[in-house]
Order: structure tokens, then C-alpha cells, then sequence
């Protein structure tokens, strides 16, 4: 079965710094997708990142990038420059394939991120 | 952001109450899913919708039901609301079943409270 670990229940970050979000994950697959999702107080869930297994290109977007380990089973988000506004719970999520020809995300339990001023 | 909303936001009902929850979407997306969020837990499936009545279960399905007549509606009901089925409930909406597109967007959440 898959399994998805996050490892830092709450982490905390100054403005401006850098901060490292980790994330193992277990599976049998060769081909899946990986996500962080983020989650502000206001509990609405939004898609930070994904990354495609079949590429070893690590993705970014914005100040926001992963360091995905295939071999390793790792996938870690890099917030640079962090901002208050990141301050939220992070999720990260594998995607898995069902019967009925969809998807389902296998979550893991979160950290909690805050962000100092 | 995709339209998706959630109703009610938020509810207090008592243990032994039928409970039924809406998740409306305007982007004409054929997969709709229900999570639910509790501490420790991550966000886990509850059921899952493919198409006009087509539906089937998640990982934590017993004590919900679900149906979905119409493309952009997704009801979530519980028969007898138990305290343990207090959490906060999120729908979510994917376009495609492809595997290089798929990405599901989550409803601002539901939080019930079963006393």
C-alpha cells in the first residue's frame, strides 16, 4: 500500500529565510504524481507544486521548489524568500490510480508552517 | 480558482441526525470526491464520483452514502451522524482522467460538529 510520511509536524521560519519541508513516500509504481498542496487558516486547500516521477527535472514555481529523490523516495518542498503569507499547514500528497480509471491522493499528515517576523 | 463551493460551511447537529452535505461546481468536471480532514490524519477519501451516477467508495466510506444526479452536484450524506464523523469535509473536482493532467482542486471545506 502506499504511504506518505511527513516527518516535521510544525516548523517555523523568519521572513526572508529559507526552509526545507520533508516528505517520503512509499509505493510499487514507476510512474505516479507527486503534490504539495498548502492550507492557510482559511482551511481552502491550494495546489502549491507538482512533480511527475517520470521527470528528473525537479519542478518550480515561483520561490517554491522540490527536490525529488526518485531513488530515495523523497520529495522535500524549498520555500525561499518565506513570507507571512505562507504561515499554513502543508500538505504533501501522491497521486494513485483507482480501478474506475481516476484518482485519489494518499496524504500524508502535514506540517505546520509558521513564519516569523 | 476553479468554482467550486460548499454548503453549508458549517453545522452543529446532534448524534442519531441525517445529515447531508453539497458540493456545486461550475467548471463541468466529471470526477468529484469527498474528503474528510481530521488531526493525524491528512485528508482521506471518503467516496468518489466518475460520472452522472456513477460513484464509487473510498478508504473511509462506512457511514456515507453519496449521489449525484447532475454533473455539477455532489451530496454527501450521513444516515445517522455519529461523533465520530465530526471533522471538516472537503470536496474536490478534477477534469480528466489522464494521468498528465489530472489535478484535483479542492471546496473551501465543511466543518460538522456531531454532539
Amino acid at each position: 500500500a502506499q504511504t506518505v510520511t511527513q516527518s516535521q509536524p510544525e516548523m517555523s521560519v523568519q521572513e526572508a529565510e529559507t526552509v526545507t519541508l520533508s516528505c517520503t513516500y512509499d509505493t510499487s509504481e514507476n510512474n505516479y504524481y507527486l503534490f504539495w498542496y498548502k492550507q492557510p487558516p482559511s482551511r481552502q486547500m491550494i495546489l502549491v507544486i507538482r512533480q511527475e516521477a517520470y521527470k528528473q527535472q525537479n519542478a518550480t514555481e515561483n520561490r517554491f521548489s522540490v527536490n525529488f529523490q526518485k531513488a530515495a523516495k523523497s520529495f522535500s518542498l524549498k520555500i525561499s524568500d518565506s513570507q507571512l503569507g505562507d504561515t499554513a499547514m502543508y500538505f504533501c500528497a501522491f497521486m494513485k490510480l483507482l480501478t474506475s480509471g481516476t484518482y485519489k491522493y494518499i496524504f500524508g499528515t502535514g506540517t505546520r508552517l509558521k513564519v516569523l517576523a | 480558482d476553479a468554482g467550486i463551493t460548499q454548503s453549508p460551511r458549517h453545522k452543529v447537529t446532534e448524534t442519531g441526525t441525517p445529515v447531508t452535505l453539497r458540493c456545486h461546481q461550475t467548471e463541468n468536471h466529471r470526477y468529484m470526491y469527498w474528503y474528510r480532514q481530521d488531526p493525524g490524519h491528512g485528508l482521506r477519501l471518503i467516496h468518489y464520483s466518475y460520472g452522472v451516477k456513477d460513484t464509487d467508495k473510498g478508504e473511509v466510506s462506512d457511514g456515507y452514502s453519496v449521489s449525484r444526479s447532475k454533473t455539477e452536484d455532489f451530496l454527501l450524506t450521513l444516515e445517522s451522524a455519529t461523533s465520530s464523523q465530526t471533522s471538516v469535509y472537503f470536496c474536490a473536482i478534477s477534469e480528466s482522467s489522464s494521468y498528465s493532467t489530472d489535478t484535483q482542486y479542492f471546496g473551501p471545506g465543511t466543518r460538522l460538529t456531531v454532539l
